[in-house]
C-alpha cells in the first residue's frame, strides 16, 4: 500500500524567514497531495493541495511543488509570522484514501 | 457554510465501557470519514462512507468498532468494550461530490482510556 514519509519531523525558524518541508511517497497512482494545518485541539485544516497533472500552485505565502518522476512533493512557507506556527501533515491520495505523513511541528520564534 | 460538527469534544471513560461518537457533514457532502489519530502521528482512515453505504472499511476493527450512517447524513461512530490502546483523537471529514474537492475535517473528540 501507499506510504508516505515527511521530513523534518520539527522546524525552528525565525519570523520572515522560509520554512520547507519534504514528503515523499511510495505508490505511483497516487494522483492528489493536499497539506493540512492542525493547530492544538483542532482538526486539520487544509492550506493547499496540488493535482498530479501539476508541478507547482501558488497561493499567497504557500507554494507546493510536485515531482511526480521521483515521487516527492514539498510545502514551501515564505515570510513566515509567528501564527504559521502548528504542525503541518502532506498526505497523498489514491482511489479517494488520504494516507498521511508523519507531521512538521513548525515554531516561529518572533 | 457551517463546517463538520463533531461531538462530544472531549471523553474519559474506564477501559471496558463503551463509547460513541457523532459526527455532522458539511451540509450537502455526500462522502463521509472517520479517522483515528494517534498522538503525534497523522489521520488514519477507519471507513468512508458513500451516502448510507460503508464503501470501505478495511480498516476497521470490526470485533469492537462499529459505524452507522443510517439516512445517509450524520454518522456514529461506537467502540465497545473501549480498551487502553483506544485513546486517540477521532476525526470526522465530509467531501462534496463534485470532482478535485478536498476533505474537510471536524475537530475531533479526544477519547481518554483509564
Amino acid at each position: 500500500g501507499e506510504n508516505v514519509e515527511q521530513h523534518p519531523s520539527t522546524l525552528s525558524v525565525q519570523e520572515g524567514d522560509s520554512a520547507v518541508i519534504k514528503c515523499t511517497y511510495s505508490d505511483s497512482a497516487s494522483n492528489y497531495f493536499p497539506w493540512y494545518k492542525q493547530e492544538l485541539g483542532k482538526g486539520p485544516q487544509l492550506i493547499i493541495d496540488i493535482r498530479s497533472n501539476v508541478g507547482e500552485k501558488k497561493d499567497q505565502r504557500i507554494a507546493v511543488t510536485l515531482n511526480k518522476t521521483a515521487k516527492h512533493f514539498s510545502l514551501h512557507i515564505t515570510e513566515t509570522q509567528p501564527e504559521d506556527s502548528a504542525v503541518y501533515f502532506c498526505a497523498a491520495s489514491i482511489w479517494d484514501k488520504l494516507i498521511f505523513g508523519t507531521g512538521t511541528r513548525l515554531q516561529v520564534f518572533p | 457554510e457551517a463546517g463538520v460538527v463533531q461531538s462530544p469534544r472531549y471523553k474519559i471513560i474506564e477501559k471496558k465501557q463503551p463509547v460513541a461518537f457523532w459526527c455532522n457533514p458539511i451540509s450537502g457532502h455526500n462522502t463521509l470519514y472517520w479517522y483515528r489519530q494517534n498522538l503525534g502521528q497523522g489521520p488514519e482512515l477507519l471507513i468512508r462512507y458513500e451516502n448510507e453505504e460503508a464503501v470501505d472499511d478495511s480498516q476497521l476493527p470490526k470485533d469492537r468498532f462499529s459505524a452507522e450512517r443510517l439516512k445517509g447524513v450524520d454518522s456514529t461512530l461506537k467502540i465497545q468494550p473501549a480498551e487502553l490502546g483506544d485513546s486517540a483523537v477521532y476525526l470526522c471529514a465530509s467531501r462534496g461530490d463534485r470532482s478535485n474537492q478536498p476533505q474537510h475535517f471536524g475537530d475531533g473528540t479526544r477519547l481518554s482510556i483509564l
